[in-house]
């Protein structure tokens, strides 16, 4: 069973406008990661964001984690179409060794044009 | 730098039959994983190889089972295929265990099981 959950489910914006999804999560991480999925494909990473850091960017990626809610959030600012897919939080937990991830439910994001 | 090849890409096998995917991780790279992933429970992992090693296993039947060769390739062999085994079959490599870092994936093989 999944110990990372994502809202929402489904995300439909407009191009240019900015997008955010949620991750909350039950354990303890090592570290919180975000992939994205386009439809049928593999999963690319996005960016990692470790336990003592609280906010990361990287281009239009912005990630904040809040280790005392146990929740990160990963936000895309002026999306494009070509940002439809969908995404993943991920994390290593102290419990699981090696490389061992555990996925959140995702979530799917249209971006209209 | 070539990426994690996965073969097939895509496959369709009836109730009872075994298959065999294959996985090639990024060159240098050691840990080679698999992670299963369906509509109705998302990404789960499957096991992990190190050195020719299982060094972690997901909850999943014996009948998933796997192994990896001298040069990190890994093979993942499903036996007595049922109708839910099917899904997405994802490998992901890294340098190192540890789970400090990313994963790289391959597209995956889609098995379909009538």
């Amino acid at each position: 069973s999944q110990q990372g959950e994502e809202d929402p489910q489904a995300l439909s914006i407009q191009e240019g406008e900015n997008a955010t999804m949620n991750c909350s999560y039950k354990t303890s991480i090592n570290n919180l990661q975000w992939y994205r999925q386009n439809s049928g494909r593999g999963l690319v990473h996005l960016i990692l964001i470790r336990s003592n850091e609280r906010e990361k960017h990287s281009g239009r990626l912005r990630v904040t984690l809040d280790t005392s809610k146990k929740s990160s959030s990963l936000l895309i600012t002026a999306s494009r179409a070509a940002d439809t897919a969908s995404y993943f939080c991920a994390f290593f937990t102290p419990e699981t060794s090696g490389s061992r991830l555990t996925f959140g439910e995702g979530t799917q994001l249209t971006v209209n044009p | 730098k070539a990426g994690v090849t996965q073969t097939p890409r895509y496959l369709i096998k009836t109730r009872g039959q075994q298959v065999t995917l294959s996985c090639s991780p990024i060159s240098g790279h050691r840990s080679v994983s698999w992670y299963q992933q369906t509509p109705g429970q998302g990404l789960q992992f499957l096991f992990e190889y190190f050195s020719e090693t299982q060094r972690n296993k997901g909850n999943f039947p014996g009948r998933f089972s796997g192994r990896q060769f001298s040069n990190s390739r890994s093979e993942m062999n499903v036996s007595t295929l049922e109708l839910g085994d099917s899904a997405l079959y994802l490998c992901a490599s890294s340098p190192t265990r540890g789970g400090t870092g990313e994963l790289f994936f391959g597209e995956g093989s889609r098995l379909t099981v009538l």
